[in-house]
């Protein structure tokens, strides 16, 4: 696709439940990364993949968290037994430069806005 | 735990004005980026810098990455309409584990007319 798309772009879930949030990046970017935005504030770094390398999950807040991503597409997110701190724009990104190069470039999607009753 | 701080927080202008945006860490960084995000949408590159001391210009916006780069600051001119949203910088640290970017708290800009 022409840019990084992400599904669904809102979701609103009651505590306790599981959620699922989709990422698909750019065709050919072998980096995509996760972010998590509450409200008017900066992005914190979740998750991290590369290519076939393990990924960087060291921003994961708790063990609730959890991402997969099939070879270069398609990644999901997880948050299971969701609580109310959860709620959260969480954006996806996408980089060509694999995280290699100072002047590495991320491109966005537009994020998915979790909300948990 | 790299922290990058930006001030002010929240500023309110007028069009036609002049401000200033700092980004201020106590770690060094490889490269610092700048992104502008407007409501609902991604944070958007606007300029990375990545020598100590080097100064970028973007139209209206000049960054500048300090001379140890710890810290850089983000000036706009004539500020417009157009230029309302989250600005954000980032600091890049590379590792085997990838270009990890640790963003700032951002800075919220509304200009009025």
């Amino acid at each position: 696709g022409a840019g990084v798309s992400q599904s669904p772009s809102n979701k609103v879930t009651e505590k306790g439940k599981d959620v699922e949030l989709r990422c698909d990046p750019i065709s050919g970017h072998t980096a995509l990364y996760w972010y998590r935005q509450r409200l008017g504030q900066g992005l914190e770094f979740l998750i991290y993949f590369q290519g076939n390398s393990a990924p960087d999950k060291s921003g994961l807040p708790s063990d609730r968290f959890s991402a997969e991503r099939t070879g270069e597409s398609v990644s999901t997110l997880t948050i299971q037994r969701t609580q109310q701190e959860d709620s959260a724009v969480y954006l996806c990104a996408s980089s060509s430069t694999g995280g290699r190069a100072t002047n590495e470039k991320l491109f966005f999607g537009s994020g998915t806005q979790l909300s948990v009753l | 735990t790299q922290l990058l701080e930006q001030s002010p927080q929240f500023l309110s202008i007028q069009e036609g004005e002049n401000l200033t945006v700092y980004c201020n860490s106590s770690s060094v960084f490889s490269s610092l980026q700048w992104y502008r995000q407007e409501p609902g949408e991604g944070p958007v590159l606007l300029v990375t810098v990545v020598t100590g001391g080097e100064v970028k210009k973007l139209k209206r916006l000049t960054f500048q990455f300090g001379d140890a780069r710890k810290d850089s600051s983000l000036h706009i001119t004539a500020a417009q309409p157009g230029d309302t949203g989250l600005y954000l910088c980032a600091g890049g640290v590379v590792t085997g584990g990838g270009n990890k970017l640790t963003f700032g708290t951002g800075t919220q800009l509304k200009v009025e007319l």
